[in-house]
Formats: C-alpha cells, structure tokens, sequence
C-alpha cells in the first residue's frame, strides 16, 4: 500500500511569485485535504477535494486554489505569494468523504522571501 | 475562545512514566476526535481515534472522551524517550463537513 506523497519537498519563492504544490492521494483513498502549518501552529484547513471538487473551504484568501484529477491526486496553487505564506504545506488522502481519518503526507516546506 | 486547546506545554515525564495530554473543544456537534503525533520536522502521524464516551486502548496509548465535559484525553503509558514529540488534539464535527481543526499541540519529551 503506497502512503501519501508531496512534492516538491522544499521549495523557496519571492514575494509576489506563484507556487503549485502537488499530492498523490494513499492508495484507494478518493478524498484529499490541503492543511497549512506554521511554526509552533497545529494546521489549518485550506480546502478538501472529493470527485474533483472543491468540499468545503476554510478561512483562506481566493488565491489559494486547488485541483483533484481523476485518478484523485492534487495540487494546490497560490498566486502573489506573500511572507505569510511561509509555511508547512499538508496534504491529508482519507478512504472517502465520510471518512473522517485522515493521513498526512511528509509536507511541502514553502519559504516566501 | 479557541475551537480547540490542548494544555500548553511543554511536558517533561521521566522515562517508565505516564504521560498525560488533554484537550477540550468547543462544539459540542463536535462527533469523532483524533490524537496525531509529530517529531520534529516531520508530518503529523495518526496515532488515536476515538467516537464515543469512554476509554479507548491500543497497546500503551489510551484515549479517554467525555462529550458532556467536552474534553478528550491521551495517556501515554511506560513513556518511551522515543515519544518525545509534539501531540495534536483534532476534532471533526457534522457541521464543519470533513475538516479537521487541530489544537496548537503538546510538546513532550520523555528524559531518559
């Protein structure tokens, strides 16, 4: 069984750069959820994607966007990237929408200078 | 008042010790609660799930839910140096969909 994967692992952007972020879902798994971290934070809901759409939305500016495709990976993008945005990427894959255990991949370190 | 909070730390248990971490929510819709672990640098592990009142155990670790105090626990039994880590309380209820909200986490660290 293959867990969740990010890439890039690492990634450093200036301010006002765009970023796309891309997750392969764990295997059988048809819902992916994207989660912001910041240092010393416990992550934060940006958005999750089930059948290619976007389920529910947290408290995130409309320049964080998102994608599933049909074999249920995604991406995330941000446009005019700010410092803010600094932070642990995650990406969690569960079995199905009403499935509530979800399972984090290693994360994306973002770093806006 | 934070969705959820955990007991700020951090928390030093010698080794063999238990160790304990709680948090409390505030939805009481509030259905199913999970305990994630996370080392330093590294993602969040799923370590607990829990749906209903009372005690839940899978081999040292125990989570423990009360729905009317709005509050759910994890104790670490025989704490090992290599549970020092930071522990996160996420709740899920019906009325925020799939989402997780997470506390700020408990850093623990187990001394030898």
């Amino acid at each position: 069984e293959t867990g969740v994967t990010q890439s890039p692992t690492h990634l450093i952007k200036t301010r006002g750069q765009q970023v796309t972020l891309r997750c392969s879902s764990q295997s059988g798994h048809n819902t992916v959820s994207w989660y912001q971290q910041a240092l010393g934070q416990g992550p934060q809901f940006i958005f999750q994607y089930y059948r290619e759409e976007e389920n529910g939305r947290g408290n995130f500016p409309p320049r964080f966007s998102g994608l599933q495709f049909p074999n249920y990976s995604s991406e995330l993008n941000v446009n005019a990237l700010e410092l803010d945005d600094s932070a642990l990427y995650l990406c969690a894959s569960s079995l199905a929408v009403n499935y509530n255990e979800q399972f984090f991949g290693p994360g994306t370190r973002l770093t806006v200078l | 008042q934070k969705e959820v909070e955990q007991n700020s730390g951090p928390l030093s248990v010698p080794e063999g010790a238990i160790a304990s971490l709680n948090c409390t929510y505030s939805d009481r819709g509030s259905q199913s609660f999970f305990w994630y672990r996370q080392y330093s640098g590294k993602s969040p592990e799923l370590i607990m799930s829990i749906y209903s009142n009372g005690d839940k155990e899978d081999g040292r670790f125990t989570a423990q839910l009360n729905k009317a105090s709005q509050y759910v626990s994890l104790l670490i039994r025989d704490s090992q140096p290599s549970d020092s880590a930071t522990y996160l309380c996420a709740v899920n209820s019906e009325t925020s969909g799939s989402r997780l909200t997470f506390g700020e986490g408990t850093q623990l660290t187990v001394n030898p």
